[in-house]
């Protein structure tokens, strides 16, 4: 099992809908958890970060983390064209590993018009 | 804004040339990374450092070497290029684990080897 792996993808929704994105993580990944954006040819960038259970609420858009389930998610609401990147789940590693920043191979979010 | 700096940003070289792609942060952070990411595809890490002198290759098998003599400074070398590196490669760093795991990224490198 990959350490993060997102599964879902790639998405298309229509302007104004809310975009779900999900991730699963292994045990190996376990501190804290990141949503990078990547537009074509970019680097990532950070739009959210989470650390306990629950929902996280900044703007327009939502991360949701459920340890027990070993599962987070990035919901974006009134989805717009200029959200279309490739969205990447991020985790940090603990026990020997601390700090180590694990990527899941990302979704490709299309938003049309 | 995170302050990370790769150079050069666009690189065309001879096969059987001997390259060093630079990374610099000024933040103080400990961790820093490279990332192998061709167009389309996955980030795939390559190298990784904990701290100075601290150095581990990446779940990608990579030809590359890198050193970390200095906290601010993270460069990558490939002693003989070949049509098959050509990528783009990224360097971030951050500052420690838990909640200051979040990385931030360098504008990368474009590399073409022809």
């Amino acid at each position: 099992q990959k350490e993060v792996e997102q599964n879902s993808g790639p998405l298309s929704v229509p302007e104004g809908a809310i975009a779900s994105l999900n991730c699963t993580y292994s045990d190996r990944v376990s501190q804290s958890f990141f949503w990078y954006r990547q537009y074509s040819g970019k680097s990532p960038e950070l739009i959210m970060s989470i650390y306990s259970n629950g929902d996280k609420e900044d703007g327009r858009f939502t991360a949701q983390l459920n340890k027990a389930s070993q599962y987070v998610s990035l919901l974006i609401r009134d989805s717009q064209p200029s959200d279309s990147a490739t969205y990447l789940c991020a985790g940090g590693a603990g026990g020997t590993s601390y700090g180590k920043l694990t990527f899941g191979q990302g979704t490709i979010l299309t938003v049309h018009p | 804004e995170a302050d990370i700096y790769q150079t050069p940003r666009y690189l065309v070289i001879g096969t059987g040339k001997k390259i060093t792609l630079e990374c610099s942060q000024t933040m103080g952070h400990d961790k820093m990374y490279w990332y192998q990411q061709d167009p389309g595809m996955e980030l795939h890490l390559i190298h990784y450092s904990y701290g100075v002198n601290s150095t581990e290759k990446g779940d990608l098998s990579s030809e590359s070497t890198v050193s970390r003599i200095r906290t601010e400074h993270f460069p990558l070398t490939l002693e003989s290029a070949r049509p098959s590196h050509t990528s783009q490669y990224l360097c971030a760093s951050s500052e420690a684990g838990g909640r200051f795991a979040e990385a931030f990224f360098g504008q990368g490198t474009r590399l073409t080897v022809v």
